[in-house]
This record gives structure tokens, C-alpha cells and sequence, in this order.
């Protein structure tokens, strides 16, 4: 759905490089997630939030930032990249607590 | 934490035979959603199931919520070449926090 944009779609980095994948929702849904998918491992989250100024761990926050002044946005920084966070990034979205969420279209990072 | 287990990891099909997916939680649910990800894409949400015994039907896909609330179902009859893709269970992690986990999904290959 367009609702919901990710960007960069596609990014190769360096290792102990700053990254930013950047996320945007135009429904003004209440709650925002990443996840980040890897073969074998489905989909993990990595943090969330319940709405703007708030932010939460999910399973796997270590390595990661995240930041939410706007209801709207939903940044992800890796703030030294690792080889291991070279993953598919997908930015979600939800109105409410346990409704539907919503993907993006996915960020695909990869780590040299 | 809340885990919910998903099995089997991959299924290989002949197209028209049946399909079914399980997840298996070791605690009470509130709730249960199931997403579909196409080879490529983005987890689409299919449907959420509330009730103690619940049973939906779309179409070819039948989903079942068990009376413990503790596991759940999908089965697609007759399966097509366009079911192809992941099969996705997400549950609310308990404390009322709108922290959604996901099963580890089951990968469907469809053989014409």
C-alpha cells in the first residue's frame, strides 16, 4: 500500500558505518514497528511504538536506534553496522493495538 | 518472552493437494492474525481471529482458533500455483503492550 513508504529500498554499506532506513505512514496509525527478516528466522521485531515520543524494545533491539518525534515517521538508525544486520528491514504500521498491520514495501541492507 | 511456534518450516505440495500450517502458543491468546508473504514481497494480512473455536473461511483457506486459545490453523484446500509464499501467525506479546510477534512462518512450494 502507498500508505506506508520505506526508503532506501535497497542499501550496501560499510561495516561500522552510520545507517539510517527511514520510514512513512500517511494514515496517521498509532502504532509503528520494524521487523527484520532473515532466512530461518521469520520475522523479528526489533522496536516499536505505541505513538510519537513513544518507543519500545521488540526481540532484538541491540545495535539499533530508533526515534519517533512525528506520528507519521519512524527512523531506524544502525549506529555501527555489523555484518549480521545485513537483513531485509520492513517498516509496519497499525492503528490500534492487535488490529491489522500494515508493510512496507521492505529495505534491503546489506553489510560489507 | 511470548513465543509462539510455528510448524512446518516448508511444505512442498503437488498443485490440488491440501495445505495446512500450524501455531502453537504456550499461553493463552488474546488474539490471532495470519499474513501471507508472496517470494519478493511484503507480509499482506489475511485475517484475525478472536474467538474460542473461531472458524473463518476464505475461500479455499480455512483458519481455526483453538478452544484453549493456545493454537491456531490454516488449511487451503486444493492448493493452487498462486499460494505460493510464506504463511505468517502474529500474536499480541502479553502485558497489553500492542507488541506483535511473529511465528517463524511456513514456506509453501507449489508443484504444477
Amino acid at each position: 500500500d502507498a500508505g506506508i513508504t520505506q526508503s532506501p529500498r535497497y542499501k550496501i554499506t560499510e561495516t561500522g558505518r552510520q545507517v539510517t532506513l527511514m520510514c512513512h505512514q500517511t494514515w496517521s496509525h498509532s502504532y509503528m514497528f520494524w521487523y527484520r527478516q532473515d532466512l530461518g528466522h521469520g520475522l523479528r521485531l526489533i522496536y516499536y511504538s505505541a505513538a510519537a515520543d513513544i518507543t519500545d524494545k521488540g526481540e532484538v533491539p541491540d545495535g539499533y536506534v530508533v526515534s519517533r518525534s512525528k506520528t507519521e515517521n519512524f527512523p531506524l538508525t544502525l549506529e555501527s553496522a555489523t555484518r549480521s544486520q545485513t537483513s531485509v528491514y520492513f517498516c509496519a504500521s497499525a492503528r490500534g493495538q492487535g488490529t491489522t498491520i500494515y508493510f512496507g514495501e521492505g529495505s534491503w541492507l546489506t553489510v560489507v | 518472552g511470548q513465543q509462539v511456534m510455528q510448524i512446518p518450516q516448508y511444505q512442498h505440495v503437488q498443485e490440488g493437494e491440501d495445505f495446512t500450517t500450524y501455531c502453537n502458543s504456550s499461553t493463552t491468546l488474546s488474539n490471532i492474525q495470519w499474513y501471507k508473504q508472496r517470494p519478493g514481497g511484503h507480509p499482506v494480512f489475511l485475517i484475525q481471529l478472536v474467538k474460542s473455536g473461531e472458524v473463518k473461511k476464505q475461500k479455499r483457506l480455512t483458519f481455526q482458533f483453538g478452544e484453549a486459545k493456545k493454537n491456531s490453523s490454516l488449511h487451503i484446500t486444493a492448493t493452487q500455483t498462486t499460494d505460493v509464499g510464506t504463511y505468517f501467525c502474529a500474536v499480541l506479546h502479553s502485558g497489553n503492550t500492542g507488541k506483535l510477534i511473529f511465528g517463524q512462518g511456513t514456506t509453501l512450494q507449489v508443484k504444477p
